[in-house]
């Protein structure tokens, strides 16, 4: 299996800051990445696909970038709404999804 | 509004057997695949395995095949889980995902199903 790490496991900021998450895979895995935002005691949501493409109804504030095994998600004026859990998720390899641990951001 | 409707919260004792299922509102599953994943308390998501919409393509967690199974067709999608350990207790979610090259992310998910392995 392809293994997903990301850093750091929590990271502090407040309102207006800009953030960014780091997450590494185990290997190649292109541009195949997506990001997700979990709020507490709800479902994930689909934040990014392939690395940098923003999810209809996202707002801009969020971006993704990277390929192969690097891949950093920014945000850029941070919202209340923003307090969250975020998984970077690779789907190179087929039907063999694997997540990363989370990082969660608090204030 | 698109979304998907899980079934309720379970409780139930080693060894015994869960159903969770799911419905989608405003869409049907024709379209696409549904995936299962879930997450333990406090901890991050596992992929547990997926079906067509046709059931004629499936995959299963090498883990949990031999206690897994799925089955889906235009209005739910379900899934069984046998021979239940306490480390099976974790919300378990519902996710649809695109049919097609390269789709491989989840772009709608499910509330979540608390199941609770307890004796």
């Amino acid at each position: 299996d392809i293994q997903m790490t990301q850093s750091p496991s929590t990271l502090s900021a407040s309102v207006g800051d800009r953030v960014t998450f780091s997450c590494r895979a185990s290997q190649d895995v292109s541009v195949w990445l997506a990001w997700y935002r979990q709020k507490t005691g709800e479902a994930p949501e689909l934040l990014i696909t392939k690395a940098s493409n923003l999810e209809t109804g996202v707002p801009p504030r969020f971006s993704g970038s990277g390929s192969g095994t690097e891949f950093t998600l920014t945000i850029t004026g941070l919202q209340p709404d923003d307090f969250a859990t975020y998984y970077c998720q690779q789907y190179e390899s087929y039907s063999m999804y694997t997540f990363g641990q989370g990082t969660k951001l608090e204030i | 509004q698109v979304h998907i409707v899980q079934s309720g919260p379970e409780v139930r004792k080693p060894g015994a057997s869960v159903k969770v299922s799911c419905t989608p509102s405003s869409f049907t599953f024709t379209n696409f695949g549904v995936h299962w994943l879930r997450q333990a308390p406090g901890q991050g998501l596992e992929w547990l395995g997926w079906v067509s919409p046709h059931q004629d393509n499936r995959q299963l967690s090498a883990r949990l095949q031999d206690r897994l199974s799925m089955t889906l067709n235009a209005s739910t999608a379900s899934m069984d889980l046998r021979s239940l350990e306490s480390d099976d207790s974790a919300v378990y979610y519902c996710a649809r995902m695109q049919l097609g090259p390269r789709r491989g992310y989840f772009d709608l998910w499910g509330r979540g199903t608390l199941v609770i392995v307890s004796s």
